[in-house]
C-alpha cells in the first residue's frame, strides 16, 4: 500500500501569508497527485491535479510542485476563504488521502 | 455539469450492511473515462478512500476494508452503490460519492456529493 504523509498537520497563518504544505508517499507516484480543500460540514473541493494543474475557477494563487515522492501545495498570499483543511491524495496505484493539514488564524 | 447524490439510512445498527446508493445526473456513468468512487470522513480524523467501480462492473477495494465491502452499478438508473458489512462504531462517518477521472482523465476526484451521515448505533 503507498502511504501518503502531511506536514504539518496544523499551520497559524495570517492574511497575505505565504503557505506551503508538503506531502511524502511511501514509494514514487510518479505525478499522480491532487490536492484538495475541505472546509467543516462540507464535500472536499479539487484544487490540483497531476502535481501541477490548477483546476477551473480555482484561484492562481494556488499552486503545485513535485513529483515522485514529495509535493508542495503553496498559497502565494493567504485569504480569508482560504481558513481550511488541505488533503493530498496519491491516485497511482489505487487512491490513498494523507492525514490532512489544518490551516488555522493565527 | 455533473452532480452526485447519495442516499441510504443515517443510522445502521452494528454487525449489520451498511447500503448506500449514489445517483448521478448530468452526465452518464456508463462512460469508459471515469471511475465512480466511495470515500468516508471518520470524525475527527481524515478522509479514507473506500473503492471504486467502473462502468462494466469492474471494482477495487481499499485492502483495509475489502473483506467487508462490495460495491455495485446500475446503468439503467445512472446509479452505483456500496455496501459495507459487518458494520461497528468505527464505521461512523460522513461517506461522499465521487467521480474519479483516475490516469485516463487525470483530474482525481472532480465532482463529489454532498455527502450522507451515517451513524452505526443500537
Amino acid at each position: 500500500d503507498i502511504q501518503m504523509t502531511q506536514s504539518p498537520s496544523t499551520l497559524s497563518a495570517s492574511v497575505g501569508d505565504r503557505v506551503t504544505i508538503t506531502c511524502r508517499a511511501s514509494q514514487s507516484i510518479d505525478r499522480w497527485l491532487a490536492w484538495y480543500q475541505q472546509k467543516p460540514g462540507k464535500a472536499p473541493k479539487l484544487l490540483i491535479y497531476k502535481a501541477s494543474n490548477l483546476e477551473t475557477g480555482v484561484p492562481s494563487r494556488f499552486s503545485g510542485s513535485g513529483s515522485g515522492t514529495e509535493f508542495t501545495l503553496t498559497i502565494s498570499s493567504l485569504q480569508p476563504d482560504d481558513f481550511a483543511t488541505y488533503y493530498c491524495q496519491q491516485y497511482h496505484t489505487l487512491r490513498t488521502f494523507g492525514q490532512g493539514t489544518t490551516v488555522e488564524i493565527k | 455539469q455533473v452532480q452526485l447524490k447519495e442516499s441510504g439510512p443515517g443510522l445502521v445498527k452494528p454487525s449489520q450492511t451498511l447500503s448506500l446508493t449514489c445517483s448521478v445526473s448530468g452526465g452518464s456513468i456508463s462512460t469508459v473515462s471515469y471511475y465512480w468512487s466511495w470515500i468516508r470522513h471518520l470524525p475527527g480524523k481524515g478522509l479514507e478512500w473506500i473503492g471504486y467501480i467502473n462502468y462494466n462492473g469492474n471494482s477495487y477495494y481499499n485492502p483495509s476494508l475489502k473483506s467487508r465491502v462490495t460495491m455495485s452499478v446500475d446503468s439503467s438508473k445512472n446509479q452505483f452503490s456500496l455496501k459495507l458489512s459487518s458494520v461497528t462504531a468505527a464505521d461512523t462517518a460522513v461517506y461522499y460519492c465521487a467521480r474519479d477521472g483516475g490516469q485516463v482523465v487525470p483530474v482525481a476526484f472532480d465532482s463529489w456529493g454532498h455527502g450522507t451521515m451515517v451513524a452505526v448505533s443500537a
